[in-house]
């Protein structure tokens, strides 16, 4: 069975700086998609960036990026110039064949961006 | 565009009462999701529907939880005989089928206290 792993409860960063938040995972398929969701303090929860596990490059969306090591199955979300609204909790999930399209989730990392 | 929409909100039931939480899903997404949220065991997977088939609800209590899909643009949860235990915030989310990666996108979530 899949799962994801997200060991950092929370990080602290002052705004303008970089925060890097870790997650592991386990699958035994050979073909996966990772994601990244941010749920703000109104409980939305929004999409923010995908790693195809086929793909070399580490994805990159405006201020955030992965770093994707597939030897050490492990997708960690760079965020660089942090912003007071950055502050959320941040999710990785995993979706690979055997689950069909439904995603695993971690247990989220709270980010707070203090001035 | 309408994002995913969930209703009611907020509910509030007695212990053994019946609590029913509906989502609309995004015009033209076929896959609709349902978890659940709390503290202690984040976001779970409940059930997934396809074309409005049900597919996989591997996550679905055996008892007292059920869910349905009449049509296209409405999904329907319904807990009976509601527990303390059930209390949770209860998150819709859609997605394209064929040709997407999976990516959700979720709805604001109905928050079930039940007393």
């Amino acid at each position: 069975a899949q799962k994801v792993t997200q060991t950092q409860t929370s990080i602290s960063v002052v705004e303008k700086t970089t925060v890097t938040m870790d997650c592991v995972y386990e699958t035994r398929d050979s073909s996966y998609f990772l994601f990244w969701y941010k749920q703000t303090a109104s409980g939305e929860i929004v999409f923010l960036i995908r790693q195809d596990s086929y793909k070399k490059e580490n994805a990159t969306v405006g201020h955030y990026s992965l770093n994707f090591q597939k030897p050490k199955s492990s997708i960690g979300l760079i965020i660089t110039a942090t912003q007071i609204e950055d502050s959320a909790v941040y999710f990785c999930a995993m979706r690979d064949n055997s689950a069909g399209n439904k995603l695993t989730f971690g247990i989220g990392t709270r980010v707070l961006v203090r001035p | 565009n309408a994002g995913v929409i969930q209703t009611p909100r907020h509910k509030v039931t007695g212990k053994g009462q019946e609590a029913t939480l509906w989502c609309e899903p995004i015009s033209g997404h076929s896959a609709v999701f349902w978890y659940r949220q709390t503290i202690v065991q984040g976001l779970e997977f409940l059930t997934y529907f396809r074309n409005q088939a049900p597919i996989d609800d591997s996550g679905m209590p055996k008892e007292r939880f059920s869910a349905q899909m009449p049509n296209q643009s409405h999904s329907t949860l319904k807990i009976q005989s509601t527990q303390p235990q059930d209390s949770a915030v209860y998150l819709c989310a859609s997605s394209l089928v064929g040709g997407n990666t999976g990516q959700l996108y979720f709805g604001e979530g109905s928050k079930l206290t039940v007393l």
